[in-house]
């Protein structure tokens, strides 16, 4: 396993632009997820893709957030018009097809600034 | 709701005494429960899960972590510390009638082990 990447690691803003992240999960894993972190608090959940198919999303993931998975492989995660409290880590993680109960492997993430 | 918490913001331990990493958890039904560590900089990795069978499941690095349902715990235990120990700790739930596999994480506990 090559691992989950994302890019970019850091990303630094300002307040109204638009931002998209990437991710490339482990080549055999179906399920991807993406969470978001802020200082102090353990990961959040966003949203999950199985597949091409993206079956749940939280109710943190405001209008201003958009996810895809193309053709089931890399994944994006675009915000537009940021605001200053989208600043935080964003993860990535893929599990296997059986990971219902599986353990999910994480990327690095992307750090946002919103200035 | 599911929710899991982590009671101490951080822990410290002197190298080679044992350590407790404590996490109780609320959820529906039996869970399946996870512990991960973030280094600086780092993703998360996984260290162990539980899902049935033996309370007391061993994991990465010499971790392991015992299940207590009666007390609604699952806390991350080693025998002896080891400086490179230091880091964040997460424990995470999920319930096992959730098919996404989302994971509800802890708000997450320092561990500073110290030589």
């Amino acid at each position: 396993d090559t691992g989950v990447s994302q890019d970019p690691r850091h990303k630094i803003t300002k307040r109204g632009q638009n931002v998209t992240f990437r991710c490339d999960p482990i080549s055999e894993h179906n399920r991807l997820y993406w969470y978001r972190q802020t200082l102090g608090q353990g990961p959040e959940f966003l949203t999950y893709f199985q597949n091409e198919a993206q079956l749940e999303k939280s109710r943190l993931l405001s209008d201003r957030f958009s996810a895809e998975r193309p053709k089931g492989s890399f994944s994006t995660l675009e915000i537009q018009r940021t605001e200053q409290g989208d600043s935080a880590m964003y993860l990535c993680a893929s599990s296997r097809p059986q990971g219902a109960y599986g353990e999910q492997y994480f990327g690095p993430g992307t750090r946002l600034t919103v200035t | 709701a599911q929710s899991v918490a982590q009671p101490e913001d951080q822990v410290n331990v002197a190298e080679g005494n044992p350590l407790t990493v404590k996490c109780t958890y609320s959820v529906s039904g039996n869970p399946y429960l996870f512990w991960y560590v973030q280094y600086p900089n780092r993703g998360l990795q996984f260290l162990l899960k539980y899902i049935t069978g033996d309370n007391l499941v061993k994991g990465s690095y010499g971790f392991e972590a015992e299940f207590n349902k009666s007390q609604t715990s699952f806390h991350l235990k080693k025998p002896s510390a080891l400086v490179s120990d230091s880091a964040l700790y997460f424990c995470a739930v999920r319930g096992r009638r959730d098919n996404t596999g989302k994971l509800i994480f802890g708000q997450g506990t320092t561990l500073q082990v110290k030589p």
